[in-house]
């Protein structure tokens, strides 16, 4: 079985500030990882995703997340925060296929100006 | 934008009825699978549904079903509404053959379920 743990459900960084938000996730076979953000109101958009390539990975809006298999992590990260960036943010883990996501429960991020 | 549309953006309901939900999977897209997100969480799995057969489900009750139609749009139907069904309810629809895009999830904004 996968699950995913996101370490902080909230986050508050200051406009042009880093932005890290912690995932890490549980799987018996090699993961596909996957993050995606959550704007209010409205349903779920593809950041960025691991699929046993690259271990960095460039998504979207500047965002990018490394997989790190002995630390069982995929941390989001982005290097100036822009007040867009404020959402909901999701990591969620599958084992590749069309298998379902196993999602964690979100980190809330904030941008201060 | 990613092409899967879901149908109505919000519903009311009271305990006890059913309610169906419906979902427009993306072009060329052979798989919709549904979620229900509640307040404060990550999505939960319900069901998947690959070429109109049930592919896989969550820990949901029987009470919760779902079609998948030869245009592969999908609907997800609940009977017997409880008030903890209340839930933002979201479809995915994926392709087993896109190439690069082969397999990722791409989500529709959601219906948004409230039961009286």
């Amino acid at each position: 079985a996968q699950s995913v743990t996101q370490l902080g459900s909230h986050v508050s960084v200051s406009e042009g500030a880093l932005v890290l938000l912690r995932c890490n996730y549980s799987s018996s076979v090699p993961p596909y990882l996957f993050w995606y953000v959550q704007y209010p109101n409205q349903g779920l958009q593809l950041l960025l995703k691991y699929t046993s390539a690259a271990t960095l990975v460039k998504g979207i809006n500047g965002f990018e997340a490394e997989f790190k298999k002995s630390e069982t992590s995929f941390h989001l990260t982005k290097p100036s925060a822009h007040m867009s960036d404020a959402a909901e943010y999701f990591c969620a883990v599958s084992v590749g296929g069309n298998t379902p996501l196993v999602f964690g429960k979100g980190t809330r991020l904030s941008v201060i100006a | 934008e990613t092409g899967v549309t879901q149908s109505p953006t919000h519903l009311i309901k009271t305990r006890g009825q059913q309610v169906t939900l419906r979902c427009s999977s993306q072009s060329g897209h052979n798989t919709v699978s549904w979620y229900q997100q509640a307040l404060g969480q990550g999505p939960q799995f319900i069901f998947q549904y690959y070429r109109e057969e049930e592919n896989g489900r969550g820990n949901f009750p029987p009470r919760f079903s779902g079609l998948q139609f030869p245009n592969y749009s999908s609907e997800l139907n609940v009977n017997a509404l409880e008030l903890d069904d209340s839930a933002l309810y979201l479809c995915a629809s994926s392709s087993s053959t896109s190439g690069g895009a082969k397999n990722i999830q791409y989500f529709g904004a959601g219906t948004r379920l409230s039961v009286l």
